[in-house]
């Protein structure tokens, strides 16, 4: 069935500089995407969402970019910090209801000091 | 403060023994779901209530149960049933049922087999 996927499991990042995780989702129909923080041995901290009839979104440091002609989403990380340091994963909600989102397996950012 | 609170942190269960995992919230949020999270996968759904009284099987509900007796309970029990317990629990909820809710989440509940 479609999923979310990521294009890369690992990334490093040296501290202050940007960071981009990416996804790819396959669902031409979902309608609504979500990234989450996840620290070691801790629940999912939202991020930043985004709706189907938006390309960007920002918030503090972080921007999320939409791109539904190639079916791609990405995280981008503004001047990265030691704390950035988790696993980032998007969702996205391919039916009618919230409990219908679909999590991708995740991108593990280390930021090296 | 407002939240998501998940008990045990950690928890072993003994082979043939039903445990129960707590999930409670203040955020008088309606709607709350246990996912599963096993290393290197994306979380699955368990079950999940949109009110009171009420709660569906998730994708993989097979092994498991759960109540919705309060709005701000919603307790999950892995029965013997469930071959493969081992794994992260993660519970959540949201403000409503709708296509573009946020899902906050607990802080998870480590269950191990014995």
């Amino acid at each position: 069935g479609e999923s979310v996927g990521l294009h890369l499991p690992t990334l490093s990042v040296q501290e202050g500089d940007n960071s981009i995780i990416n996804c790819a989702y396959s669902n031409s129909a979902s309608d609504y995407f979500i990234w989450y923080k996840q620290e070691s041995g801790k629940g999912p901290q939202f991020i930043i969402d985004i709706r189907s009839n938006m390309d960007k979104r920002q918030g503090q440091r972080v921007t999320v970019l939409l791109n539904k002609t190639v079916k791609h989403l990405s995280l981008q990380i503004a001047a990265t910090q030691p704390g950035d340091s988790a696993v980032y994963f998007c969702a996205e909600n391919t039916g009618a209801g919230s409990y219908q989102l679909t999590f991708g397996k995740g991108t593990k950012l280390s930021v090296i000091p | 403060d407002g939240g998501i609170t998940q008990s045990p942190k950690y928890l072993f269960r003994k082979e043939g023994q039903n445990v129960t995992l707590s999930c409670e919230q203040n955020l008088n949020h309606d709607a709350m779901y246990w996912y599963r999270q096993d290393p290197g996968q994306g979380l699955r759904l368990i079950y999940y209530s949109q009110i009171v009284n009420d709660f569906q099987k998730g994708d993989i509900a097979e092994g498991y149960s759960v109540s919705r007796e309060k709005k701000e309970s919603f307790p999950l029990t892995v029965t013997s049933a469930q071959k493969n317990p081992t794994a992260f629990y993660l519970c959540a909820s949201a403000r409503g049922g709708g296509v573009d809710e946020k899902l906050f989440f607990g802080s998870g509940t480590q269950l191990s087999v014995l």
